[in-house]
């Protein structure tokens, strides 16, 4: 079975440009959440979206958005990036709200 | 902010060893408990588990326990490997409606062969 994929691995911008990173859950799972790894500051929660919809936000501002699409993949775009929004950006699919599994993260890099 | 705090921050253990992390949480609604490894450049991989209705969950070599009135929860590394090295996450999620996870900060284990 097929784990979560993410694309695209490696993604570079520079500031005030806008990202968009992608992400396909594990068959079957209908909930993805995105997580950012930034260096020192460990795993923080983003985004939930669960049967298409918005289930949870974290402590992140507005111009991280994202969306669940019918087939359950999911995208997360940051707008206006920041030098700060430079890190590994994990998603994990579940079938309910316990188990999660990690696809391998896109390395986001702000110059 | 609902935390979970992670110690040690790395660890050094010699093969064979015993290697234990610790991790306290604040928020009495959590109900779900994971351990993470995380491999450099990999994502994070789902190790153990365990809710508060048990107060140990063994899996080969990995055992969760769990301190429901002390609000914490450890995991021992049993006869460490090399192949062990990597940093762990311990998380917490209340479910429901807060399905995403708390992670603390990570302890990078290194087990010296």
């Amino acid at each position: 079975e097929a784990g979560v994929t993410q694309s695209p691995t490696h993604l570079i911008k520079t500031r005030g440009q806008q990202a968009t990173l992608r992400c396909s859950p594990i068959s079957g799972h209908t909930s993805v959440y995105w997580y950012q790894q930034a260096l020192g500051l460990g795993l923080q929660f983003l985004l939930w979206y669960d049967e298409g919809e918005e289930r949870n936000r974290g402590n992140f501002p507005p111009r991280f958005s994202g969306r669940q699409f019918p087939n359950y993949s999911s995208e997360l775009n940051v707008n206006a990036l920041e030098l700060e929004d430079s890190a590994l950006y994990l998603c994990a699919s579940s079938l309910d709200a316990g188990e999660q599994f990690f696809g391998p993260g896109t390395r986001l890099t702000v110059l | 902010q609902q935390q979970v705090k992670q110690s040690p921050q790395s660890l050094i253990v010699q093969k064979g060893g015993i290697s234990i992390i610790n991790c306290a949480y604040e928020n009495t609604a959590f109900d779900y408990f994971p351990w993470y490894q995380q491999f450099p450049g990999k994502g994070p991989a789902l190790l153990i588990a365990i809710r508060p209705d048990v107060s140990e969950k063994k899996e080969g070599r990995f055992t969760i326990s769990f301190n429901k009135s002390a609000k914490q929860f450890s995991l021992h590394i049993m006869d460490s490997q090399p192949g062990d090295s990597a940093t762990y996450f311990c998380a917490a999620s209340a479910g429901g409606s807060q399905g995403n996870l708390i992670f603390g900060k990570g302890t990078k284990l290194s087990v010296k062969p």
